[in-house]
């Protein structure tokens, strides 16, 4: 069962770029590395996934080390509204499903 | 439609009450999940369906029950509930059950046992 650990908080003014780190030094090889948003009293959301060295989408980027021992998920220009929960996820060797959420890290924006 | 629906948003039920929660999709996925979610706390897995069948079930007490009746519909089944039971319950499906797919998320049953 691969564990994941995250920074439990994090603070930001808006317009600044957010780096949060997830470590997960037990990933299987075939693992791929999932994050999570969640605001409160709602589902999370997805957010973006990746194998290795570098995804983008139109909300962040994914940046995973030749190691895969780690991640970070980069949130460009945050905003008020990226005040949440961000949850990293990497698969449960034992069912292959992605589905642990670690205790995750609470991100605030404020002005 | 990109949409997990759950009903109801809110249930109160007393500790000898049967309830049911319900969530349905219709995205055509094979995988179907329910989570607990207590306050401040992350998402712990409960039951995983696939293909309609049960696949994973976290040593989850019988009071809860699961129902798989369809592809698009999932149930959660109540009875004689604790206390500390009370909590988000969350479902979530995605089109697969391999480690690469996306889940989506319902909005959740806030349940308060009493």
């Amino acid at each position: 069962l691969a564990k994941t650990t995250q920074p439990i908080s994090m603070d930001s003014y808006e317009g600044q770029e957010v780096n949060i780190t997830c470590s997960h030094n037990n990933i299987a090889t075939n693992d791929y590395i999932t994050w999570y948003q969640q605001f409160p009293s709602q589902g999370p959301r997805f957010i973006i996934q990746g194998y290795k060295t570098k995804v983008t989408n139109e909300v962040a980027s994914l940046f995973i080390p030749a190691d895969r021992k780690s991640s970070t998920l980069s949130l460009p220009r945050v905003s008020l509204s990226d005040t949440a929960v961000y949850y990293c996820l990497v698969g449960d060797s034992r069912s292959g499903y992605a589905l642990n959420f670690g205790k995750g890290t609470s991100l605030l924006v404020t002005p | 439609d990109t949409e997990v629906t759950q009903t109801p948003k809110h249930l109160v039920m007393g500790m000898t009450n049967k309830k049911s929660l319900k969530c349905e999709q219709h995205m055509g996925h094979r995988a179907m999940y329910w989570y607990k979610q207590k306050a401040k706390k992350p998402p712990e897995l409960m039951f995983v369906y696939s293909y309609e069948k049960l696949s994973i079930n976290e040593s989850v007490p019988s009071r809860f029950s699961p129902e798989c009746p369809n592809s698009s519909l999932l149930n959660l089944h109540l009875h004689a509930l604790q206390p500390e039971d009370s909590a988000l319950y969350l479902c979530a499906s995605s089109s697969g059950g391999a480690v690469w797919n996306e889940q989506f998320f319902g909005p959740g049953t806030r349940l308060t046992v009493l």
